[in-house]
């Protein structure tokens, strides 16, 4: 089975500074997608970024860029220019290969991130 | 509507009652999703429809959590015999499409079970 493992539970970072956190994750597939979600307090999640396993170039949005490694198993997320906004739980999700049979996204456990003024 | 919705935003019950948690998906979304969240834990996979049908039931713990969608919108979770241990944030997405690879969230539901 898939499995998610977040092992950073809390990371600080001061503002306009940049942060990783990091994320890995099980799987017997070659073609998956993977995502990070944002939690703000009110409970509401926002995707921040997507990477489909196919595609080797990572994805960037904005200030949040992945460094995905592929043969490591490995999805880290980059804030760059921290701000007050970022502070949050964040959410590394992997999700099936249209092939499987199956359309479920399986989560991590979080990182909360304080973003220090 | 412009978001998911989930009512009620809190519900508290007594250990033994029945509770239904309401999901209203993003307008035309075929794929709805259902996610438990228990404090200072991740999203727990419980189920996910497209259209009316339930495609993927395995995350279901037992014969007490039961989901509907009979118009292929607005779903329905409902738990029996309630327990303390359902205390937690459900939370209820939905997607354009299964393929989509996207999922718009609600804010939860949190239930608590006295």
């Amino acid at each position: 089975a898939q499995t998610v493992t977040q092992s950073q539970p809390e990371m600080s970072v001061q503002e306009a500074e940049t942060v990783t956190l990091s994320c890995t994750y099980d799987t017997s597939e070659s073609d998956y997608y993977l995502f990070w979600y944002k939690q703000p307090p009110s409970r509401q999640m926002i995707l921040v970024i997507r990477q489909e396993a196919y595609k080797q170039q990572n994805a960037t949005e904005n200030r949040f860029s992945v460094n995905f490694q592929k043969a490591a198993k490995s999805f880290s997320l980059k804030i760059s220019d921290s701000q007050l906004g970022d502070a949050a739980m964040y959410f590394c999700a992997y999700r099936s290969p249209t092939t499987s049979g199956t359309y479920k996204y399986i989560f991590g456990t979080g990182t909360r991130l304080k973003v220090l003024a | 509507g412009a978001g998911v919705s989930q009512t009620p935003s809190n519900k508290v019950t007594e250990k033994g009652k029945y509770v239904e948690l309401r999901c209203d998906p993003i307008s035309g979304h075929t794929a709805l999703y259902w996610y438990r969240q228990s404090l200072g834990q991740g999203p727990e996979f419980l189920i996910y429809f497209q259209g009316t049908g339930a495609a993927d039931d395995s995350g279901l713990p037992n014969d007490r959590f039961f989901a509907v969608r009979p118009e292929g919108s607005v779903s329905t979770l409902k738990i029996q015999r309630t327990e303390r241990g359902d205390s937690a944030v459900y939370l209820c997405a939905s997607s354009p499409t299964l393929v989509a690879g996207e999922l718009f969230f609600g804010e939860g539901s949190r239930l608590t079970v006295l």
